[in-house]
C-alpha cells in the first residue's frame, strides 16, 4: 500500500491561533480524500471530506493540490477541543496518515 | 443500534491462544474493513470486504490472521497463536461503498499476556 506522509507534531497553539497541517501522499490515482480526528483512547471520526475545489465547515478549510499530490486542514480561531490527532485519509486505497497531534493551550 | 458494533471491547488472553474479534457494521454498508493500531501509531489497514468481491487481504501481518465475513454483514477477525506484538486495538469501520466516509467501531483492546 502506497504511503501517506504527516508532519506528526506535536502542533502546540495557543485558544484562538490558526493552525495548518498538510499531508503528502504518493498514489496519483487517488480519487478522494478526507479529514479525520482521533481524540484519545477514541476511534477516529469523520471531519470532513476534502474536494477539488477546497471546502469550508465552520472554522475549518481543507484544500487538496493534485499537481502535488498534497491534502491541508487549516484550522481558525482554534479551541481548547481541537486539542486531538488529526488524520488524513487517501483513496485509493484508502490509507491513514500516522496523524498530526495538535495540542490548544488556554 | 445505529453505529458500528465491535465485541468484545476489551481482551485478556495468553500468549500462544487463539481469538476471535467481531465486527457488526451499520446495516446497509457493503464495505468492511479492519484496522489496528497501536499504542501512539497510526493505523495499520488489515482486510477489506467490498460485498461479495474478494477480499483484500494484503494487509494481513502474517498467516496468523485471517478474517471473514459471512453474509455480507459481521465479519470475525481471528488470530491464531496470539504473540505480544499482536496487542493493539483493533477497529472495525464500514461504508456504504468502497473508498466513502468511514464510520468506525469503537474498537477491541487486544491484550497479550
Amino acid at each position: 500500500r502506497k504511503e501517506v506522509e504527516q508532519d506528526p507534531g506535536p502542533f502546540n497553539v495557543p485558544e484562538g491561533a490558526t493552525v495548518a497541517f498538510n499531508c503528502t501522499y504518493s498514489n496519483s490515482a487517488s480519487q478522494s480524500f478526507f479529514w479525520y480526528r482521533q481524540d484519545c483512547r477514541k476511534e477516529p471520526k469523520l471531519l470532513m471530506s476534502v474536494y477539488s475545489s477546497g471546502n469550508e465547515d465552520g472554522r475549518f478549510t481543507a484544500q487538496l493540490n493534485r499537481a502535488s499530490q498534497y491534502i491541508s486542514l487549516l484550522i481558525r480561531d482554534s479551541k481548547l477541543s481541537d486539542s486531538a490527532t488529526y488524520l488524513c485519509v487517501v483513496n485509493p486505497p484508502l490509507n491513514f496518515g500516522k496523524g498530526t497531534s495538535l495540542l490548544v493551550t488556554p | 443500534g445505529a453505529g458500528v458494533s465491535q465485541s468484545p471491547s476489551n481482551k485478556v488472553t495468553e500468549k500462544g491462544k487463539d481469538v476471535e474479534l467481531r465486527c457488526d457494521p451499520i446495516s446497509g454498508h457493503t464495505a468492511l474493513y479492519w484496522y489496528r493500531q497501536s499504542l501512539g501509531q497510526g493505523l495499520e489497514f488489515l482486510i477489506y470486504f467490498q460485498g461479495n468481491s474478494a477480499p483484500d487481504k494484503s494487509g494481513l501481518p502474517s498467516d496468523r490472521f485471517s478474517a471473514e465475513r459471512t453474509g455480507g454483514s459481521v465479519s470475525t477477525l481471528t488470530i491464531q497463536r496470539t504473540q505480544q506484538e499482536d496487542s493493539a486495538v483493533y477497529l472495525c469501520a464500514s461504508s456504504f461503498r468502497g473508498g466513502e466516509k468511514l464510520f468506525f467501531g469503537s474498537g477491541t483492546q487486544l491484550s497479550v499476556l
